[in-house]
């Protein structure tokens, strides 16, 4: 069975300090991976998408890696402020024209 | 370009009624989804349609119907309101034939069912 799981499901951080959440995925034949930002009560924001042939993408302070042979994603956020605070989300998508599977989030609180 | 619209953000619905969550993209998607999101759980994929005119099941279907008539909208029907469908609805949309197959998401449906 195709599942992505996050680990962990809660992370407190003080400001400025530099973390990495992570997923995690059962089947390493993915087309791409998609990792989303959701604010309390939002919808979800697409962050970075990183298709299977790429070993990263970055936005400012974003970097999200793929190492599809162990089947793990990360995402780096550097000096985090208050504001990355929100629950973050994993996708992979199996095929072209396949469906996101979901892990079930990291939920970050970055304390002033 | 407003992206994925859905309409309305919140209802209360008592037990029994019925009512249409609406959805609508402008990106020219042919691929359109249905979520629903509960406390403390992921999302898990009620419908999906991969073009006008076709609809298929997801994990999670029963007690929802869905049509596509055209590219733009992918309305989610709810039949006989019951407190399990107590839930946050979002519709999505995503393009495979635009190179990436990034998937977009609307702001989502908060119901009560009570």
């Amino acid at each position: 069975k195709q599942e992505v799981t996050q680990i962990p499901a809660a992370l407190s951080v003080p400001e400025g300090e530099n973390l990495v959440l992570n997923c995690s995925f059962t089947d390493s034949a993915i087309y791409n991976l998609q990792w989303f930002r959701q604010d309390p009560g939002k919808g979800l924001t697409s962050l970075l998408l990183i298709q299977s042939s790429q070993r990263e993408q970055t936005s400012g302070r974003l970097n999200a890696s793929l190492d599809k042979s162990s089947g793990r994603s990360t995402l780096y956020i550097a000096a985090s402020q208050p504001g990355d605070s929100a629950t973050y989300l994993c996708a992979v998508r199996y095929n072209q024209g396949g469906k996101l599977i979901f892990g079930q989030g990291t939920e970050l609180s970055v304390k002033p | 370009n407003a992206g994925v619209t859905q309409t309305p953000k919140f209802r209360i619905l008592k037990i029994g009624q019925s009512m249409t969550l609406q959805c609508a993209q402008d990106m020219n998607h042919n691929y359109m989804y249905w979520y629903r999101q509960d406390p403390g759980m992921g999302l898990k994929l009620i419908y999906y349609s991969v073009g006008a005119g076709i609809t298929d099941k997801g994990e999670v279907p029963n007690g929802y119907n869905v049509s596509r008539s055209t590219t733009e909208d992918f309305p989610l029907r709810l039949e006989l309101a019951a407190p399990s469908q107590t839930s946050v609805y979002f519709c999505a949309s995503s393009e495979p034939g635009q190179g990436t197959h990034e998937q977009y998401f609307g702001p989502g449906t908060r119901l009560t069912v009570t």
